[in-house]
């Protein structure tokens, strides 16, 4: 078993739609939590982090369920620019031991 | 300020020649780290450096691969007699300590491709 497992996709949606990710991850002791986006022939950028009250960041909605060790992002009102890869990262503290998903692809469509 | 950057690009080598691949961090991050990223899978981590700290050489995949870091500043990525199966993105990030934040930030990666 994978780590960090994500759905790989695709996931093609129509402007203004809500979308979901889920994230599951195999280390009951993982103690940081991130998501990432990776835009085409382009390196991971920061996202946002998961806190364990969850957390939102305008459009984006990220929580954290220990008990079933998954996490999560919502994207609300999609927008064409948001179509990327988003990759669950997940860890027991440090940066260097940080395990990456292999990504999620969304396609948001006019 | 200046990001990640890495050179090259884009390598293309023959099966069996050696590759060196350079990192330049953000000025005054502590710790860098290699990763490799195959198509379509995760990123697979190689090898971190922290200051003059022993590098955690725990990921790298075979004796073929080895990195070095000078102090805080460059570093390169050296894979000798290459494979295909080496053939992938090389990604080198950098990040002020390597506590859980804040972030990692990425360069745009060197595509390698062996023939």
């Amino acid at each position: 078993r994978k780590e960090v497992e994500q759905d790989p996709g695709p996931f093609n949606v129509p402007e203004g739609a809500t979308v979901a990710f889920n994230c599951t991850y195999s280390n009951s002791a993982s103690q940081s939590f991130f998501w990432y986006r990776q835009d085409c022939r382009k390196e991971p950028k920061l996202l946002m982090s998961v806190y364990s009250s969850g957390n939102e960041d305008g459009r984006f909605t990220a929580q954290l369920n220990r008990a079933s060790q998954y996490i999560s992002l919502l994207i609300r009102d999609s927008k064409l620019s948001d179509s990327a890869t988003y990759l669950c990262v997940v860890g027991p503290g440090l940066l260097k031991d940080m395990r990456f998903g292999a990504g999620t692809r969304l396609t948001v469509k006019p | 300020g200046a990001g990640v950057s890495q050179s090259p690009s884009n390598k293309v080598t023959e099966k069996g020649k050696d590759v060196e691949l350079r990192c330049d961090p953000i000025s005054g991050h502590t710790a860098l780290y290699w990763y490799r990223q195959r198509l379509g899978q995760g990123l697979e981590f190689l090898i971190y450096f922290q200051g003059n700290s022993a590098p955690d050489k725990s990921g790298l995949p075979s004796d073929r691969f080895s990195a070095e870091r000078t102090g805080e500043s460059v570093s390169t990525l050296t894979i000798q007699r290459t494979q295909q199966e080496d053939s992938a993105v090389y990604l080198c990030a950098s990040s002020l300590w390597v506590t859980s934040g804040p972030e990692q930030f990425f360069g745009p990666g060197t595509r390698l491709t062996v023939l």
